[in-house]
């Protein structure tokens, strides 16, 4: 079974400061995806980011990236330059490679953005 | 691009009322998801289709939880009789079925069952 870890219930930071939110996974396979799910008030989930585990290189979209450790089955995901639209519920999520698409999910961490 | 289309948005009725949520993939994914979240348990996979066909249903709770997905652009989530514990956001995604491909999601039905 496969199963994402958020171990940060609720994370702070300041307009124009970084922040980084965890994410720990557990998987015995070596092919899969990893996923950087937002969640404003509004409820619509969005993409942040995506990984491939068997690329070396972090992601970057933007402001956002990730801090991906393999062997650690670590998943972090730091914002630059935090904005207030950035205030949300983030999600981490797994997905195995082969042909079952089926994402897991993380508990979630709710960030608040001071002005 | 009109996205994952989910209705109604907002649905409340009473206990062992049957309750119908719709759900329209986005043209083109051949991959359909319905996930509920809950403050308790978070968001969890019901079942998930593809190419029509129902791959794993692990997730539905119990019997009175029916999915179905007649055609690719339309899926029912059918909960009867419904209970106070289905109130939750009903959520619907999609996919192009290519595995690195990203969820699509719709914003969701939120259920209240008093």
């Amino acid at each position: 079974a496969q199963t994402v870890t958020q171990s940060q219930p609720e994370m702070s930071v300041q307009e124009a400061e970084t922040v980084t939110l965890s994410c720990t996974y557990d998987t015995s396979e070596s092919d899969y995806y990893l996923f950087w799910y937002k969640q404003p008030p509004s409820r619509q989930m969005i993409l942040v980011i995506r990984q491939e585990a068997y690329k070396q290189q972090n992601a970057t979209e933007n402001r956002f990236s990730v801090n991906f450790q393999k062997a650690a089955k670590s998943f972090s995901l730091k914002i630059s330059d935090s904005q207030l639209g950035d205030a949300a519920m983030y999600f981490c999520a797994l997905r195995f490679g082969g042909s079952n698409y089926k994402l897991t999910f993380g508990k979630g961490t709710l960030l608040t953005v001071n002005p | 691009d009109a996205g994952v289309i989910q209705s109604p948005r907002h649905e409340v009725t009473e206990m062992g009322q049957e309750v119908t949520l719709r759900c329209k993939p986005i043209s083109g994914h051949n991959s359909l998801f319905w996930y509920r979240q809950t403050m308790m348990r978070g968001l969890e996979l019901l079942i998930y289709f593809n190419n029509n066909v129902p791959i794993d249903d692990s997730g539905m709770p119990e019997d009175r939880f029916s999915a179905k997905m007649p055609n690719a652009s339309f899926s029912t989530l059918k909960i009867q009789p419904s209970e106070p514990r289905d109130s939750a956001v009903y959520f619907c995604a999609s996919s192009p079925g290519r595995v690195n491909s990203p969820l699509h999601f719709g914003n969701g039905t939120r259920l209240t069952v008093t």
